[in-house]
């Protein structure tokens, strides 16, 4: 049963503090989704990739967002530096195309 | 006005009865429309997928799509306490890029 994985699962960090998010997409799927859940905003698309190109950031602060794809096996997301208001669930999500999306079960990051 | 609209909730029905979601959307243009599913602590998971305007069936699930008015429909027939979760509308506004509502909490009561 394929499934996207992401490390790590929770994440404890302090103002300021870098933090890398991980996914490992379903194998074969060439469409990458990061989101971003919480109570207030709800779920909101950050950043996408297609063949490991991004189509589009739009919805990340590029201020201290960054979002990359070094090879097909692996999706990355990192916060330089983190702020409280960045704590939420991050998911990963992909598909075989854009109307195909299989969540990964996320990262719930606190900032303090 | 958000691109997607819905109702938080929470929306209760008893069981077996027909439980009734909808959103309202803004762009005009879009084609495609999904319903997630979320429970508790987990990520959101596909259950319907349509892209026309009319209905889709789907077992106990129907989805409707009334572009003309920007409004889409779910109808969970014969409800069940496991259908309890948070249900996420979705729309493709354009290439890849999918707006989700904010999610209607529904609870199914035994």
């Amino acid at each position: 049963d394929a499934r996207v994985t992401q490390t790590p699962r929770h994440k404890v960090t302090e103002m300021g503090q870098e933090v890398t998010m991980r996914c490992q997409p379903i194998l074969g799927h060439n469409t990458v989704f990061w989101y971003r859940q919480t109570m207030m905003q709800g779920l909101e698309l950050l950043a996408y990739f297609r063949n490991r190109a991004p189509l589009d950031d739009s919805g990340m602060p590029k201020d201290r967002f960054s979002a990359e794809m070094p090879d097909a096996t692996l999706a990355t997301l990192k916060i330089q530096p983190s702020e409280p208001r960045d704590s939420a669930v991050y998911f990963c999500a992909s598909g075989r195309a854009a109307w195909e999306q299989y969540f990964g079960p996320g990262t719930r990051l606190t900032v303090t | 006005q958000k691109e997607v609209e819905q109702n938080s909730g929470p929306l209760s029905v008893p069981e077996g009865a027909i439980a009734s979601l909808n959103c309202t959307y803004s762009d005009r243009g879009s084609q495609s429309f999904f319903w997630y599913r979320q429970y508790s602590g987990k990520s959101p998971e596909l259950i319907m997928s349509i892209y026309s305007n009319g209905d889709k069936e789907d077992g106990r699930f129907t989805a409707q799509v009334d572009k003309s008015s920007k409004y889409i429909s779910l109808f969970i027939r014969d409800s069940q306490p496991s259908d309890s979760a948070t249900y996420l509308c979705a729309v493709m506004v354009r290439s890849f890029k999918t707006i989700f509502g904010a999610g209607t909490r529904l609870f199914v009561k035994a």
